[in-house]
């Protein structure tokens, strides 16, 4: 299945690092997410991108900045991250229609911060 | 914000023996989506619910949206080694938009 994918599956990068996650669907769908998966916690949703607006922001810390520039693609740019940052990122992406929402999942950034 | 509650957290199971997890919550859900993921690996969507009381079925796999609209379940027959992995239940609160809700995860673990 490669409705979703994301880039680079594995990144390694050192706190005063700048660096880009890439996401792209290949569904047709008008809304994407980002979520930040820990060990043994749930998926913790951190953004979420509607026709290509953003409508929702859960808390994020600012070091972490999404871009939506059409339907098909999300990034998420990261800078001057921590280690506690470290974690799979996974991208997801749904058709919205009325109030049913069924998301598919990329195969995920591992991200570690040293 | 709202959690679900999933149970067992994790299970040891024979191959060929049959597989039950479920999801709890303390509020309405409009959706209920069971996914699967390997490690290193993005949530796979195994099933989707949308009206209570469906019962659906994709091969082996088997779950239902409970009558209540506050519980789900997902059962696994006859069990195979490529059926390990961490089991997710995620559902859409009436309230909540576009957001989803997960729950911890069922790690299975499948001895041949």
């Amino acid at each position: 299945e490669t409705g979703v994918t994301q880039t680079p599956r594995h990144l390694v990068m050192g706190m005063t690092n700048k660096k880009s996650l890439k996401c792209e669907q290949h569904l047709g769908h008008n809304a994407m997410y980002w979520y930040k998966q820990s060990a043994k916690k749930p998926l913790e949703l951190m953004f979420v991108y509607s026709l290509e607006e953003r409508v929702e922001n859960n808390s994020v810390p600012s070091r972490f900045s999404p871009e939506c520039p059409n339907s098909s693609h999300l990034f998420l740019h990261l800078h001057t991250l921590q280690p506690e940052d470290s974690a799979l990122y996974l991208c997801a992406s749904s058709q919205l229609r009325s109030s049913l929402d069924t998301q598919y999942f990329g195969p995920g950034t591992r991200l570690t911060v040293l | 914000g709202q959690q679900l509650n999933q149970s067992p957290q994790s299970m040891f199971i024979q191959e060929g023996e049959d597989v039950s997890m479920n999801c709890t919550s303390s509020s309405i859900f409009n959706t209920w989506l069971w996914y699967k993921q390997d490690p290193g690996e993005g949530p796979v969507l195994l099933i989707a619910l949308y009206k209570a009381g469906e019962l659906t079925s994709n091969g082996r796999l088997t779950a239902q949206f409970g009558i209540t609209r506050k519980d789900s379940f997902l059962n696994i027959s006859a069990s195979i080694p490529s059926d390990v992995g961490i089991y997710f239940c995620a559902g859409q609160e009436e309230t909540s938009g576009s957001r989803l809700t997960f729950g911890e995860g069922t790690q299975l673990t499948v001895n041949p």
